[in-house]
This record gives structure tokens, sequence and C-alpha cells, in this order.
């Protein structure tokens, strides 16, 4: 079973910085599977990038994955004000296709 | 409209079953594995089963196996989730979610969940 690991827990940060949000796999994804999702309250979670580096339909350039192996990470380049939720990381290459517990970014 | 819609939701006693459905619009669903995603109050996401296309492979959680079922019928797009002998820690929102290759074809969002509450 692969256990993920995100960091930091909560993440603030002011409108116009960058975010730079870690997601560590207890060992390796394969097949570049590996997707981050935003989730904001009261609503359901949404795609924003899958294959570790492909951003999902409508989701703005700001956003942008990287990362192989156990060390992934999401940049945001500049935060707008609608970005502030919570980020989950998940393998979906083995089942059981395990999420991280979670990144929140919140207005400093 | 490309979307997912849950339904079937609701209060069951510890020990009881509840039946979930997805209905699926908008896309091609035979040709998307699907996944159930819960979300307990205030915690994180939890995958809970996946039924690859056709129905050929199909995982569980360790935490739910042996108690929910998933299964399909393309016919009426529909993805379900069979629940027995419900347990409190089961009480979360389940989503419905194709598969994440599918974003490369098309991405479909998440609906807005069925809240499935566990209480005597």
């Amino acid at each position: 079973e692969i256990v993920l690991t995100q960091s930091p827990g909560t993440l603030s940060s002011s409108p116009g910085e960058r975010a730079t949000l870690s997601c560590r796999a207890s060992q390796s994804v394969t097949a570049r599977s590996l997707a981050w999702y935003q989730q904001k309250p009261g609503q359901p979670p949404r795609l924003v990038i899958y294959g570790i580096s492909s951003r999902a339909t409508g989701i703005p350039d700001r956003f942008s994955g990287s990362g192989s192996g156990t060390d992934f990470t999401l940049t945001i380049s500049r935060l707008e004000p609608e970005d502030f939720a919570v980020y989950y990381c998940q393998q979906y290459g083995y089942s059981p296709f395990s999420f991280g517990p979670g990144t929140k970014v919140n207005i400093k | 409209q490309v979307q997912l819609v849950e339904s079937g939701g609701g209060v069951v006693q510890p020990g009881g079953s509840l039946r979930l459905s997805c209905v699926a619009s908008g896309f091609t669903f035979s040709m998307f594995g699907m996944h159930w995603v819960r979300q307990s109050p205030g915690k994180g996401l939890e995958w809970v089963s996946f039924i690859q296309y056709g129905g050929s492979e199909i995982y569980y959680a360790d935490s739910v196996k042996g108690r929910l079922t998933i299964s399909r019928d393309d016919s009426k797009n529909t993805l379900y989730l069979r629940m027995n002998n419900l347990r409190r820690e089961d009480t979360a929102v389940y989503y419905c979610a194709t598969s994440v290759v599918a974003a490369a074809t098309v991405v479909v969002p998440w609906g807005q969940g069925a809240l499935v509450t566990v209480s005597s």
C-alpha cells in the first residue's frame, strides 16, 4: 500500500504570492499516476493536475505540477483569492488508490 | 451536460444497509473506470472502491472489504454501491468519480455526493 504524506499541513499566504505544496509517497508511484485536487468548503473536489504535470481542462496556467518517483510538488505561481482551499494529492497507479491528508492554503 | 449525480443516501442504524446510485450523463460512461470516494465530516478524502470499464477489475479499501459492493449497469449509465453491515465510521459523504486516466479525454466533475449517516 502506498502512503502519501503532504506538507505543510497548513500554508498561510497572501494573494499574489507563490505557493509550493509537497506530496511524498512511501514508495515509487508508477506510470506518472499522481493527481492533485482542489476542494473548497461545501464543494466536491475538483481535479487540478493529473499525470504529475498535466493540467485538467479549465485549470489556469498558474497551476503546475512536477516531480517523479516519490516526491511531487504542486506550485501555484501567483495566488488568486479563489485559490484558497484544501489540496489533496492522490496516486492512482496501484490499489488502494490512496489520497494524502491534504494541505490547507489559507489567507495570511 | 457532463455530470455525475449521486443519490440513495440517508440515515441508517448500525448494521443496516443502503444502496447508493450514481447516474452519469454527457459522456460515454461505459468507456471509463469509476471510483467511489468518501469524506467523513471535517475529514479528508478516503478512496473506497473502483470498478474498471466492463467490470473486469474491482478493488476495495480494506476498511470496507466484505461489506460494500461496487457494480455498474452500462445500459443505464449508472454506478452503484451496495452497503451492508454499516458502521458508525461509515458516516460520510460518498462521491462517485471517473478514473483519473479519463481526464486525457474528458474531465467529468465530481457530483455533490450522497450523505450517509449511520446512527442509532
